[in-house]
């Protein structure tokens, strides 16, 4: 357990519906970063905060998505209108700024559009 | 941040010395390595880093060439739970917000 967690873990849901994952980091780290994992593949880089702001988004993050970190505590990422290939488990990782960032991930949100 | 070069695969018997290497002969002066590794269905796992010296913790050593250009990573008994994909990252270290690349990982089977 690195101190990282993620609700739900698992979600399972119909093409076209909404869907959100928590993500409460490592509770002294300000940095937090989104990424997504398909089978067979390494996880790959959607979005981080820094603060309750948020610094980057990748090209993979489309218009139908969207985090936020209100507090800059725990962050939520938004999926509006499923689609298939929205099929993922979806990773959260904290840091601390300063020093050599070493990123510490959560358990991951597995979801599955039907 | 640079590229990296895993094999795909790896076997280990149980107990040996698992050796996972790894080339990253594009890395800057500033770039560290880092691995992580991913058991089935979990969340990626910190391992180790470094920047030019071996290093060695609890989990693992970390072994850099003197060039720099490639790495080695060994877990010097190996057991059933350590079977995982090992990924190979280099990035920036001091640098806000840099995100990890990931790579395909070599994935490694420890054997009874």
């Amino acid at each position: 357990d690195t101190g990282v967690s993620q609700d739900p873990r698992h979600k399972i849901t119909k093409r076209g519906q909404n869907v959100t994952f928590r993500c409460d980091p490592i509770s002294e780290h300000n940095r937090l970063y989104w990424y997504r994992q398909t089978l067979g593949q390494g996880p790959e880089f959607l979005t981080y905060f820094q603060n309750e702001a948020q610094l980057e988004k990748s090209r993979l993050l489309s218009d139908r998505f969207s985090a936020e970190r209100p507090k800059g505590s725990f962050s939520t990422l938004e999926i509006q209108r499923t689609e298939q290939g929205d099929s993922a488990m979806y990773l959260c990782a904290s840091t601390k700024s300063g020093g050599q960032e070493t990123q510490y991930f959560g358990p991951g949100t597995r979801l599955l559009v039907l | 941040d640079a590229k990296t070069t895993q094999p795909t695969s790896m076997d280990c018997a149980e107990g040996r010395a698992a050796n996972l290497p790894c080339n990253h002969s594009t890395i800057s002066g500033n770039e560290y390595v880092y691995w992580y590794r991913q058991i089935h269905s979990q969340g990626p796992q910190y391992i180790i880093h470094g920047l030019k010296n071996n290093e060695t913790n609890e989990m693992a050593s970390l072994i850099i060439t003197e060039d720099r250009k490639s790495s080695t990573l060994i877990l010097p008994h190996a057991t059933l739970r350590d079977t995982a994909v090992y990924y190979c990252i280099v990035r920036v270290g001091n640098n806000a917000g840099n995100m990890l690349t990931f790579g395909g990982g070599t994935r490694l089977m420890v054997k009874p």
